[in-house]
């Protein structure tokens, strides 16, 4: 079955970068595209990117200078970056399957980030 | 960027009752919307996509309609693991924005 498994740090200083990994199983990242969203402590969710199966990306505008998404295929791995982390970074990280019509159908179960001195 | 506009952001209702969440787009995106639920905790469960398509073992008192800037999200006989918050989300065209969410409680 479709699994998404988001692995990150935890805590980061602020100013600096901030890599989360996404191991996936169950479909192949050459097929389907994932996407990464973030929810900050008691908001709602924000979109912020997506890599497709042909390794072409798309970022949201307010974070496309800071933001970077990757994958090895070989390894079922999807990569975030973000860098010059501030404060307002904190949240829950997801990565999410694209389905055939470009809706999150699979999830994972998220990670927690916390941006802090 | 679309922007999307939900209402209401909180809803306070009974088991049983009926109940509907809207959801507006700053710009057509003709059935290109999806809706998810979120439990305390969780991470976001695909609901309905194309507007009006239930995911996947989603249960049939759940419906969305709409299309073009308007959509909704109608649940019938509201059950006890219906509580949560839900969020639409355009899928027409990067980045696809979500709208602010409705938080469901029991009244």
């Amino acid at each position: 079955q479709v699994q998404l498994k988001e692995s990150g740090p935890g805590l980061v200083a602020p100013s600096q970068s901030l890599s989360i990994t996404c191991t996936v199983s169950g479909f192949s990242l050459t097929s389907y595209g994932v996407s990464w969203v973030r929810q900050p402590p008691g908001k709602g969710l924000e979109w912020l990117g997506v890599i497709w199966g042909d390794g072409s990306t798309n970022y949201h505008s307010a974070l496309i200078s800071r933001l970077s998404i990757s994958k090895d295929n070989s390894k079922s791995q999807v990569f975030l970056k973000l860098n010059s982390l501030q404060t307002d970074d904190t949240a829950t990280y997801y990565c999410a399957k694209e389905g055939d019509g470009n809706y999150e159908d699979y999830w994972g179960q998220g990670t927690t980030l916390t941006v802090s001195s | 960027d679309i922007q999307m506009t939900q209402s209401p952001a909180s809803l306070s209702a009974s088991v049983g009752e009926t109940v509907t969440i809207t959801c507006r787009a700053s710009e057509n995106i003709y059935s290109y919307l999806a809706w998810y639920q979120q439990k305390q905790g969780k991470s976001p469960q695909l609901l309905v996509y194309n507007a009006k398509t239930l995911a996947e073992g989603v249960p049939s008192r759940f419906s969305g309609s709409g299309s073009g800037t308007q959509f909704s999200l109608k649940i019938n006989s509201l059950q006890p693991e219906d509580f949560g918050s839900y969020y639409c989300q355009h899928h027409y065209g990067t980045p696809y924005t979500f709208g602010g969410g409705t938080k469901l409680e029991i009244k």
